[in-house]
């Protein structure tokens, strides 16, 4: 069945420091690509999506490539906030329509001042 | 933009009792509902996904009679953690999507300590 790897965390950075996060997926098809973040806590916010191959999903600085060659959908910024200190969910949703996600285990992202 | 509120925030009940959770889309109408359960620490586990007006389906694993899930309007679904058990204690969070535009919403999850 359809699955997401992420990188396992937590990942420590300082003020300031670029990101990466990585995801992989394996699904049928083309799924449509997310990634949400969860402050502690609270519920799920969508950060970004991507729905076809070649799409960049952003928002807040976040980008990510849906990388269908490398079935990857890395997270990047450029210069992370303390306030970004959360955890983030790498997802994807198969099939046609609003199909259920399929989550990775998620990577607690730390930052320092 | 799109919201779904989900009450209570907090719960804590005596082993044995039920306990009920809602959630709500305030200003769209949520075709699918779905559940999901997380651990400390660990990622979200899909229990079940529920259409308005028909049957919810459950994942594998997930015991029905304990978790009832109701979607009677496009607008609230409700899950009841019969006989709850410290087992049963966990984050739950709920997920609204309207097929199109929307997406995926969630609500901000409801903490259940069952003692």
């Amino acid at each position: 069945g359809d699955s997401v790897t992420q990188m396992e965390g937590p990942v420590t950075l300082s003020e300031e420091a670029f990101l990466t996060i990585n995801c992989t997926y394996t699904a049928t098809g083309y799924p449509s690509l997310f990634w949400y973040v969860q402050y502690p806590g609270e519920g799920l916010q969508l950060l970004l999506k991507a729905t076809k191959a070649d799409d960049k999903g952003s928002n807040k600085g976040f980008e990510a490539t849906y990388r269908k060659e490398t079935t990857s959908f890395h997270l990047e910024k450029g210069s992370v906030q303390v306030s970004d200190s959360a955890v983030y969910f790498c997802a994807l949703s198969g099939g046609t329509g609003f199909q259920k996600l399929v989550f990775g285990t998620g990577t607690r992202l730390l930052v320092s001042p | 933009g799109a919201v779904v509120s989900q009450h209570p925030s907090r719960v804590i009940c005596k082993s044995g009792t039920s306990v009920k959770i809602e959630c709500r889309s305030l200003d769209f109408q949520a075709t699918t509902m779905f559940w999901y359960r997380q651990f400390p620490k660990q990622s979200l586990m899909l229990m079940a996904t529920s259409n308005e007006g028909s049957k919810a389906t459950y994942e594998q694993g997930v015991e029905k009679d304990k978790f009832l899930i109701n979607h009677a309007s496009l607008t609230l679904s409700t899950l009841t953690v019969t006989s709850a058990h410290p087992e049963d204690s966990s984050f739950y969070i709920c997920s609204a999507s309207d097929g199109q535009s929307y997406g995926y919403t969630f609500g901000s999850g409801t903490r259940l300590t069952v003692v």
